[in-house]
């Protein structure tokens, strides 16, 4: 069974407010990654990591940004949240091998 | 360009009934495919995956897939559906070190 966790399942916030978002992983992965998803769409890839001190952007722009200090905690941060941000945000890890993902339960994130 | 796609948005079976969900996709190389589950308000779940070998490959909740590479295509199947099957089902094709392609998902609704 996968363990990767991300808090808060449920965010509501106002415009201007800074949030982290929080994913942890206890199966010692080095790859780590951050999506973001839409009813209807696929998931679109925000930030990657291939481990400690690297951080990468992904396909999709976006305006937070991602630390990996420690191989098992993958934040990811916006700075000043607007309503285009409002949206599910999934957090995942791979084996270095295969590349075989697993996902945590999601936050979704809503901006007044 | 690499690509995923579901042609199928929407799909209704009755309980009982067998299934199957379609995804082609679009890749140069071998591709690592995968197929998906998300209920709602959860991750995705990985339900199988075809690396190499045998074309059809056997997942989890009774579900299989069958890669056929003349017609691009990873197509989901599963011979008796429950009612804790409905939820979303997402394909994707690893595409690099890093990089997955998601197709939009097919939503699947059992009928009792």
């Amino acid at each position: 069974e996968a363990d990767i966790y991300q808090t808060p399942r449920y965010l509501v916030i106002g415009t201007g407010k800074k949030i982290t978002l929080e994913c942890s992983q206890t199966m010692g992965h080095d790859k780590m990654y951050w999506y973001q998803q839409d009813p209807g769409m696929e998931l679109h890839l925000i930030h990657y990591s291939y481990g400690v001190n690297s951080t990468e952007k992904g396909d999709l722009s976006s305006e937070s940004t991602v630390s990996r200090i420690r191989t098992e905690h993958f934040p990811l941060t916006l700075e000043s949240a607007r309503p285009s941000h409002t949206s599910q945000y999934l957090c995942a890890s791979s084996y270095p091998v295969n590349n075989e993902q697993f996902f945590g339960p999601g936050t979704r994130l809503t901006v007044l | 360009a690499q690509s995923v796609t579901q042609p199928d948005i929407h799909i209704t079976v009755s309980e009982g009934a067998s299934l199957e969900l379609r995804c082609n996709y679009s890749y140069g190389a071998t591709p690592y495919l995968f197929w998906y589950v998300q209920s709602p308000g959860q991750g995705l779940q990985l339900l199988l995956k075809y690396f190499s070998g045998d074309t059809l490959v056997q997942g989890i909740k009774g579900f299989e897939a069958e890669f056929k590479r003349s017609q691009s295509s990873f197509n989901l199947r599963k011979p008796s559906v429950h009612w804790s099957d409905a939820a979303e089902y997402f394909c994707a094709v690893r595409s690099g070190t890093y990089k997955y392609i998601f197709g939009t998902g097919t939503r699947l609704k059992v009928l009792a």
